[in-house]
């Protein structure tokens, strides 16, 4: 059974830092693109960054470039973000998925992040 | 970025009514679109692939459809388990965008 779960999500000031991991299970995380996708309290969903399977491929939406670094281990089936700089706008659920043919299959069940003095 | 303008972005129906939501892109687009459904406090479930591909498990109830920039998703008879919002996605470009969502709620 594939498995995504969240963690990391929490209480950050704005312009602090927080780290994001997803652990991976139940299928061979290697061979996957991944991906954060976060959603705003009673707002819609947001595509937040992708990876290629080996990491050498990175995509970011904009409003988070040069803040927020999606990374993987596949020795560890782990996904992670880096998120710098943060500010209010970034509170949110965050997702983790698993991509197949660009679509997102499998969901984690999200950590919630809030950035608040 | 490519906008995804969903319409209607809510409305009320009943058990058994066929119901037809439409997802129109600002450019042209391939079939590089799905739609996922997400009921409150869970996280998306993806419905439907390159605009026309029901995913696993998901009942035939569910369709898609693409006519140049504007992707439909129709669900045949609505179920009681199908109130929910849906959300169209593309995945034809970076960055990838969602539409805004729509509710549909039991009238």
């Amino acid at each position: 059974e594939v498995q995504l779960v969240e963690s990391g999500g929490g209480l950050v000031q704005p312009g602090g830092s927080l780290r994001l991991s997803c652990a991976a299970s139940g299928f061979t995380f290697s061979s996957y693109w991944m991906s954060w996708v976060r959603q705003s309290p009673g707002r819609g969903l947001e595509w937040v960054a992708n990876i290629n399977r080996d990491g050498r491929e990175k995509y970011y939406v904009d409003s988070v470039e040069g803040r927020f670094t999606i990374s993987r281990d596949n020795a560890k089936n782990s996904l992670s973000l880096q998120m710098n700089s943060l500010g209010v706008e970034d509170t949110a659920i965050y997702y983790c998925a698993r991509d197949t043919v660009g679509a997102s299959y499998y969901w984690g069940q999200g950590t919630l992040v809030t950035v608040s003095s | 970025a490519i906008r995804l303008t969903q319409s209607p972005t809510s409305f009320s129906a009943s058990v058994g009514d066929r119901v037809t939501i439409t997802c129109r892109a600002s450019q042209v687009l391939t079939n590089n679109v799905a739609w996922y459904q997400q009921k409150p406090g869970k996280a998306p479930k993806l419905l439907i692939y390159t605009a026309s591909t029901l995913n696993t498990g998901v009942p035939s109830r569910f369709s898609g459809s693409a006519s140049g920039t504007d992707f439909t998703l129709t669900i045949s008879s609505l179920q009681s388990e199908d109130f929910a919002t849906y959300y169209c996605q593309q995945y034809n470009t970076y960055p990838r965008t969602f539409g805004q969502g729509t509710k549909v709620e039991v009238k």
